[in-house]
């Protein structure tokens, strides 16, 4: 079956502009995951679906970022107002279950911020 | 707030010799450790876990608490070893089991 996908895979946006990125999670994976990655660092925890249980945001670094899940399908997430420290590759991993289990990674989306 | 600390961010070893990648975290309960890699044009994807205590692709890794450790080992570094390697640490019954990752090691396996 496929894996994780995202979209689009390289972004170019000027300053101010709002962003969305969209994040495919394997069939059936209930848990969905955020994760930004900046240049030479680890990757970042932004966000987190279970189910229709209530996300936990705690990761998210402003009021400019938000995200949305539908059920256990496609997820958005949506940065506003656009700034220079926001450049960096996005990924989105999913897992069939909470717990210690494996996320599966998507390829990331490469966001560039002019 | 945990973290989780690899001290080289580059790694190079001939072809044969044994590898060691250092990770060390700091969390005061039992955390989950896991073993992230990222070959060249692929996706982050998953090499190993500590409770699994098993051996993928020749590497293994020990969950060492008094030192706080969770080195990863292979004795005979191969060519396609080459790739980014992410310690990672998940804390059971935080809710969302989340990871939090180190900045990464760069392998390279010199032919």
């Amino acid at each position: 079956g496929a894996g994780v996908s995202q979209s689009p895979s390289n972004k170019v946006t000027e300053k101010g502009k709002d962003v969305e990125l969209r994040c495919d999670p394997i069939s059936g994976h209930t848990a969905l995951y955020w994760y930004r990655q900046r240049l030479g660092q680890g990757l970042e925890f932004l966000i987190y679906f279970q189910g229709n249980s209530a996300p936990d945001k705690s990761g998210l670094p402003s009021d400019r970022f938000s995200a949305e899940r539908t059920g256990e399908s496609v997820s958005t997430l949506t940065i506003q107002r656009t700034q220079q420290e926001d450049s960096a590759v996005y990924l989105c991993a999913s897992s069939s279950r909470t717990g210690v289990g494996e996320q599966y990674f998507g390829p990331g989306t490469r966001l560039t911020v002019t | 707030a945990q973290r989780v600390t690899q001290p080289e961010k580059l790694l190079s070893v001939f072809k044969g010799a044994p590898v060691e990648l250092k990770c060390n975290y700091s969390y005061s309960g039992s955390p989950e450790l896991f073993w992230y890699v990222q070959y060249s044009r692929q996706r982050l994807q998953l090499l190993l876990r500590h409770i699994s205590r098993e051996s993928i692709k020749g590497f293994t890794a020990d969950l060492n608490k008094g030192e706080t450790s969770f080195h990863l080992k292979k004795p005979f570094a191969q060519e396609e070893d080459s790739a980014m390697y992410y310690c990672a640490l998940s804390i059971s019954g935080a809710g969302s089991y989340q990871l939090t990752f180190g900045k990464g090691t760069k392998l390279s396996v010199i032919p």
